[in-house]
Order: C-alpha cells, then sequence, then structure tokens
C-alpha cells in the first residue's frame, strides 16, 4: 500500500526550530518528487515546498524562504523539513504529499496525489 | 503569484443534487488545474487533474471542466459521502496556489 507518515510535530516558542519527517512506503520513492503543503486550524492550504525527485532541486513559498529547507534521504525513504526561526504564523498542519508525474527538475508542475494525515505545528511562547 | 478564486465559500445542497463549484485564476493557467476533496480531520485527496481527467478511483459522478481562467467543478449526484471542502489548485506557474476552498454542507 503506497503510504506516507509524518512525525515530528509539536509546540515550539517563537524563534524556535523543528524537524518535520515523512516515511514513504509502498513506492519507489526516488522517482518521485515530494512535498509539503501545510494547513493553518480552520483555513486552506498553503503550499510549502518541494524536492525534485533527484534531490538536486528544491523550492520554496516566499512565507519560509531562507527559514526552512527540505531534504530527502534516498537510502531511508524519507522526506525532511528543517524549520527554523518559526513565528505564529507557521502554525498548522503539515502535510507530506507525493508528485505523481513531474521530476520537478523545471519547476513545481504537478499535482499531489497521495497525502500523508499530517504532523501539527504550534508556534506560540 | 496567480490567484486562485472559488466559488461560492460554502453551500447546502442535498443527496441527489446536482453541484457546481466554480474557480477562477488571474492568469491564464492553461488546463494546469486539479480539484481535491477534504473530509473534516482527514488529508485532501485528489479527484481530478489536468482540468477534466478523473483521478484512478473517483466515481464517475465527479467531472472537471474549463481552460484559461474559469473551471468548474460538478457532482452530478451528491452522495452523502461528498459532504466535504473542495479546493482547486493551479500548477501552471510557480508558486503553486491553491483557492480558499468550498465547503458542502448538508441541507
Amino acid at each position: 500500500e503506497v503510504q506516507l507518515e509524518e512525525s515530528g510535530g509539536g509546540l515550539v516558542t517563537p524563534g524556535g526550530s523543528l524537524r518535520l519527517s515523512c516515511a514513504a512506503s509502498g513506492f519507489t520513492f526516488s522517482s518521485y518528487a515530494m512535498n509539503w503543503v501545510r494547513q493553518a486550524p480552520g483555513k486552506g492550504l498553503e503550499w510549502v515546498s518541494s524536492i525534485s525527485s533527484s534531490g538536486y532541486y528544491t523550492y520554496y513559498a516566499d512565507s519560509v524562504k531562507g527559514r526552512f529547507t527540505i531534504s530527502r534521504d534516498t537510502d531511508r525513504n524519507s522526506l525532511h523539513l528543517q524549520m527554523d526561526s518559526l513565528r505564529a504564523e507557521d502554525t498548522a498542519l503539515y502535510y507530506c504529499a507525493r508528485a505523481p508525474r513531474s521530476s520537478m527538475a523545471r519547476g513545481v508542475d504537478d499535482v499531489f496525489d497521495i497525502w500523508g494525515r499530517g504532523t501539527m505545528v504550534i508556534v506560540s511562547s | 503569484a496567480i490567484r486562485m478564486t472559488q466559488s461560492p465559500s460554502s453551500f447546502s445542497a442535498s443527496t441527489g443534487d446536482r453541484v457546481t463549484i466554480t474557480c477562477r485564476a488571474t492568469q491564464g493557467i492553461s488546463s494546469y488545474l486539479a480539484w481535491y476533496q477534504q473530509k473534516p480531520g482527514k488529508a485532501p485527496e485528489l479527484l481530478i487533474y489536468a482540468a477534466s481527467t478523473l483521478q484512478s478511483g473517483v466515481p464517475s459522478r465527479f467531472s472537471g471542466s474549463g481552460s484559461g481562467t474559469e473551471f468548474t467543478l460538478t457532482i452530478s449526484c451528491l452522495q452523502s459521502d461528498d459532504f466535504a471542502a473542495y479546493y482547486c489548485q493551479q500548477y501552471y506557474d510557480f508558486p503553486p496556489t491553491f483557492g480558499g476552498g468550498t465547503k458542502v454542507e448538508i441541507k
């Protein structure tokens, strides 16, 4: 079964850091671009970051650029999001999602076909 | 960034109704448009991509149409399982952006 499972969320004070992880199973992880999408409580969906299937290309929303770092570990079939200098507005449920067709070597030009259940990040003093 | 506007933001409908949700883009996106369904407490699920292509496993009562700047999601005969929030997403230009969502509630 194709599956994504996020972990690493929690409560952190403003300015703090968290590292989110996403464990992938049931598909050839190295063949797919991967993404993070977040959803603030009661709000809509916001794309956060993407990484190409090769891991060479990374993309970020302006709202997180310079503070978040996406990475992938092909040996461990895992995706990560290092989140630094966290702000209250980063409070959200963070989803890991797969891009089914594009390698994303030329941009974030695909949809998101498989999603995890999400991990909650709360930034508050 | 391309802004995606959905209408209505919410509405009530009855089982068996035919419902249509509209998504408009602030600039042309060809057919690079997806629709997702999200039930309360669950992750979004991909329904349609390329404006009108049904994702595998999605019931045929769902359909999508449009190109350029105006798109629609239609549910031909609303079922109890369809009461949820629906989001459109453009993937034509960077950054990918979502509409604000449309909540379909039971009348």
